[in-house]
C-alpha cells in the first residue's frame, strides 16, 4: 500500500456519460497530480493541485475538470465521455515534488 | 509533443545478465530525472533518481547514468532477477514543475 488511495479501481460507463474519480493523497502530502495512461502511451500529465489550488495544467481536455478539497483529497471529473477516454487514470501525491511522487494503483476507466 | 522518449517498448534479458534501459529527452532545461517501476494492476513505484549535477547514481543493483550533452539517461540492472520483470518508466522535470514521463519499457527477465 503506497498510501495514495484511488477509488473506484474499475469503472465501466457509456459514451456521453460523466464520472468522478477520487484520490486520497498520502498523509502529509499537499500536492496531488493526475495522469492518464492510454494504450501504448506513457503517463500523460493532466493537472496538479497544491493545497487546494491549481498549480499546473497539462494535456487536460476541456471536458475534464478537477479540484482539491480542504481535506486534500482530489476528484477528477470526466464528462461527455468518448471511447478514446478509456484509459488508466493515476493519481500521485508528493510532499516535496522535487523528489518524485507516490502513485496510487489507478482507476481503469472503460467507455463503451 | 513527447519530451521524454523510451524507444524500446520491450526488452528480454537472461537472469544474472545486465539489463540496460534507455531514455532520451528533448528539453535541455530538465534537471531532475527519475526511474519508476510498474507491476501489472499497481501504480508506478519510485526506483532511483539523479540530478543534473551528477552523471551517475547507484543504489544496490540499480545504477542510473546521465549524459547531459546527449540528453540521454540509462538504467542498468546488474544482475537481473526474474522479480525485476516489470514496466520501467523514466521521468524528467525542471525543478519545481511536474514530471514528464516516457512511454515505458517492458522488461522480461528469463530464468
Amino acid at each position: 500500500d503506497s498510501g495514495v488511495t484511488q477509488t473506484p479501481k474499475h469503472l465501466i460507463t457509456a459514451t456521453g456519460q460523466r464520472v468522478t474519480l477520487r484520490c486520497s493523497p498520502r498523509s502529509g502530502d499537499l500536492s496531488v497530480y493526475w495522469y492518464q495512461q492510454s494504450l501504448d502511451q506513457g503517463l500523460q500529465f493532466l493537472i496538479q493541485y497544491y493545497n487546494g489550488e491549481e498549480r499546473a495544467k497539462g494535456n487536460i481536455l476541456e471536458r475534464f475538470s478537477a479540484q482539491q478539497f480542504p481535506d486534500l483529497h482530489s476528484e477528477l471529473n470526466l464528462s461527455s465521455l468518448e471511447l478514446g477516454d478509456s484509459a488508466l487514470y493515476f493519481c500521485a501525491s508528493a510532499r516535496d515534488p522535487n523528489y518524485g511522487y507516490t502513485f496510487g494503483s489507478g482507476t481503469r476507466l472503460t467507455v463503451v | 509533443d513527447q519530451q521524454v522518449k523510451q524507444n524500446s517498448p520491450s526488452l528480454s534479458v537472461q537472469e544474472g545478465r545486465i539489463s540496460i534501459l534507455n531514455c532520451d529527452y528533448t528539453n535541455s532545461m530538465f534537471d531532475y530525472f527519475l526511474w519508476y517501476k510498474k507491476y501489472p494492476a499497481e501504480g508506478p513505484t519510485f526506483l532511483i533518481s539523479i540530478s543534473s549535477i551528477k552523471d551517475k547514481n547507484e543504489d544496490g543493483r540499480f545504477t542510473v547514468f546521465l549524459n547531459k550533452s546527449a540528453k540521454h539517461l540509462s538504467l542498468h540492472i546488474v544482475p537481473s532477477q526474474p522479480g525485476d520483470s516489470a514496466v520501467y518508466f523514466c521521468a524528467a522535470s525542471i525543478t519545481g514543475s511536474q514530471f514528464y514521463f516516457g512511454t515505458g519499457t517492458s522488461l522480461t527477465v528469463i530464468p
